[in-house]
């Protein structure tokens, strides 16, 4: 799987748009675009998934460049309950049921203030 | 529908001991992956098992086992417990069907040893 770079943390005001950024320069053709948070001493939550187009669910937005180099994921109206590690991973979308093995890096501290 | 469920949810051993960790996947998933999270390592794929068979593993000592039941269920065990082996367990479930290839991950296991 391909790696990532995403900063080790940000912050953002509530209320405003948390835009958290990941790099994947070396990301193959049949790779997607994952992202994962996760709440202090909570399991990992999925949040959204891309392969080339935009994507947007009832929990965030998916932006992906062109070049399919880097990614961001956009938090709307992000409250406090947003502050999470946020994590970008890159891996191939098996189908059948075959290898779901999850690389995680160190992911980014998003610290939404009052 | 029940989320993917992991008992104990905290567990003190001592060095040396044995322990058996399960986990209940959502119902109708069929893959089953572990994972250890751990301050300085960060979150680390330990195995997958699909339909009882393990299908992939993570560079962990073969003190690490698992397995997986007719029902999905799926139990870790770590044998001759070391004081490095304190961590957060989780346990992902995925559905295995073509597209849905998003894991749903549990509340974890904590474990000291002491």
């Amino acid at each position: 799987d391909a790696k990532t770079t995403q900063p080790p943390s940000m912050d953002c005001a509530e209320g405003r748009a948390a835009n958290l950024p990941c790099n994947h320069s070396t990301i193959s053709g049949n790779e997607y675009v994952y992202w994962y948070r996760q709440i202090h001493s909570q399991g990992p939550q999925y949040i959204i998934h891309g392969l080339k187009n935009n994507e947007t669910n009832e929990m965030a937005s998916l932006i992906i460049t062109e070049d399919r180099k880097s990614s961001t994921l956009i938090q709307p109206h992000a409250t406090l309950r947003d502050t999470a590690v946020y994590y970008c991973i890159v891996r191939v979308a098996n189908s059948g049921g075959s290898n779901y093995k999850l690389t995680f890096g160190k992911g980014t501290l998003l610290t939404v203030n009052p | 529908k029940a989320g993917v469920t992991q008992t104990p949810r905290y567990l003190i051993k001592t060095r040396g001991q044995q322990v058996t960790l399960s986990c209940s996947p959502i119902s109708g998933h069929r893959s089953v992956s572990w994972y250890q999270q751990t301050p300085g390592q960060g979150l680390q794929f330990l195995f997958e098992y699909f339909s009882e068979t393990q299908r992939n593993k993570g560079n962990f000592p073969g003190r690490f086992s698992g397995r997986q039941f007719s029902n999905s269920r799926s139990e870790m065990n770590v044998s001759t417990l070391e004081l490095g082996d304190s961590a957060l367990y989780l346990c992902a479930s995925s559905s295995g069907r073509t597209g849905k290839t998003e894991a749903s991950f549990g509340q974890g296991t904590r474990l000291t040893v002491v």
